[in-house]
């Protein structure tokens, strides 16, 4: 089955600076990748999402790339404010309402 | 946009009790509901698919028997923990796919914080 992993497990940036997350996956059949932002005991918030037959997407201060050949993808994120302050999950699905794997989380932490 | 309403928010029991966590899709038909565990700093780790009408698909080291899933409406799945332990302990969150043709996408219950005793 698809093997998600992500890294680094916990970031801290200082408010402006950036941060970066990467994933890698392991299916050749994925092609959704989600990235969630997660609350202590909330539920996971879409912050931003990409399908295989683009290789980046932007909005606002955040955007994905994503390498198919390489399998990995990243999370980037400009302009860093407290409120980014969270866990960070990516994902893998091979679409077609099959079920998302998930990464192990990134804790980002953004520092005034 | 769709949404999952999951309840109870949160739960304590007895152990060797069992619980039930119900989750419905309000304003669309899913006929597949994902059932997710997450315990404290980890990750959400799928338990089981839920179809409507047939049976749950079980993911490896997952008991069947413990964490017993019904999907019998399009709009309504319940996974019931039965004969819950300390180490059941942990945030159950269901997710459907979302319902729109145009874009690939899931929509996640607020999940249940279920603690043992």
């Amino acid at each position: 089955g698809e093997n998600v992993e992500q890294h680094p497990s916990t970031l801290s940036v200082q408010e402006g600076d950036s941060a970066v997350i990467k994933c890698t996956y392991s299916d050749s059949a994925s092609n959704y990748f989600p990235w969630y932002k997660q609350e202590l005991g909330k539920r996971p918030q879409l912050i931003i999402d990409i399908r295989s037959n683009v290789g980046e997407k932007k909005d606002q201060r955040i955007a994905v790339t994503l390498n198919k050949t390489a399998k990995h993808f990243s999370l980037h994120i400009t302009e860093t404010q407290p409120e980014d302050s969270a866990v960070y999950f990516c994902a893998a699905s091979t679409g077609g309402g099959n079920k998302l794997t998930f990464g192990t989380g990134t804790q980002l932490k953004v520092e005034l | 946009g769709a949404v999952v309403s999951q309840h109870p928010s949160w739960v304590i029991c007895k152990s060797g009790t069992s619980v039930k966590i119900e989750c419905r899709s309000l304003d669309f038909q899913a006929t597949t509901m994902f059932w997710y565990r997450q315990f404290p700093k980890q990750s959400l780790m799928l338990m089981a698919t839920s179809n409507e009408g047939s049976k749950a698909t079980y993911e490896q080291g997952v008991e069947k028997d413990k964490f017993l899933i019904n999907h019998a409406s399009l709009t309504l799945s319940t996974l019931t923990v039965t004969s819950a332990h300390p180490e059941d302990s942990s945030f159950y969150i269901c997710s459907a796919r979302e319902p729109s043709r145009d874009r690939v996408g899931y929509t996640f219950g607020s999940g249940t914080r279920l603690t043992v005793v």
